[in-house]
């Protein structure tokens, strides 16, 4: 399996445009996160999908973000309008349910500049 | 409080051990992690420990836990200039209808030659 997947690996945009983060997850996965990182707040959650049904949003800074997942290979996290303290590196995971311990398989990340 | 905490910083000489200190919060938390994250890119998995255990050993991995006092902590032996990376500790949370990841904010692990 290729791992977790991201597009862009870089993305550099204007403040008050729309920006969308792709992730495919490992085949097989039920559950995806997003996650956000900054120096200011380290590693945020910002929502969870459990066999592409939303769990939890309560991380998603306000309504500006949002995040869909149609089927379970692929999610995306939209930010409209963007602003420069959306600047970050986002992350997608995914994992798969085995009642154990909780391996999370991230992604090599989306950085997101914010001009 | 509700943070999971780590120090921000570590510098050790080439050969030495590291010790990286972690304290969490949810008493019930099942597994307690370890992830490691190298230069541009996400993190990954190094090592976990199941609550009813002190210690975990994995070839030059040490955890150490302590569940009175809610502190974890990672040794690693003879540390390599390529363990250079940012430490996250992590515990498990409710948040929503399951278990979730709550991490640290990372230590910074320099190794000088």
């Amino acid at each position: 399996d290729a791992g977790v997947i991201q597009s862009p690996r870089h993305e550099v945009t204007e403040m008050g445009q729309e920006v969308t983060l792709r992730c495919k997850p490992i085949s097989g996965h039920d559950y995806l996160f997003w996650y956000r990182q900054t120096m200011m707040r380290g590693l945020e959650l910002l929502i969870y999908f459990n066999n592409n049904v939303p769990i939890d949003d309560s991380g998603m800074p306000e309504d500006r973000f949002s995040a869909k997942m149609p089927n379970a290979s692929f999610s995306t996290l939209k930010i409209q309008p963007s602003e420069p303290r959306d600047s970050a590196v986002y992350f997608c995971a995914s994992r798969l349910d085995r009642g154990t311990y909780n391996e999370q398989f991230f992604g090599p990340g989306t950085r997101l500049t914010v001009l | 409080g509700e943070d999971v905490e780590q120090s921000l910083f570590l510098s050790v000489r080439e050969g030495d051990s590291s010790v990286i200190n972690c304290t969490y919060t949810d008493s019930s938390s099942t597994y307690l992690y370890w992830y490691k994250q190298e230069p541009g890119a996400g993190l990954q998995l190094l090592t976990y420990i199941f609550s009813n255990m002190d210690m975990k050993q994995d070839q030059r991995l040490t955890v150490l836990l302590n569940k009175k006092d809610k502190h974890l902590s990672l040794r690693i032996a003879d540390t390599q200039t390529g363990d250079s990376a940012i430490y996250f500790c992590a515990e498990s949370r409710t948040s929503g209808s399951a278990r979730q990841l709550t991490f640290g904010s990372g230590t910074q692990l320099t190794v000088l030659p």
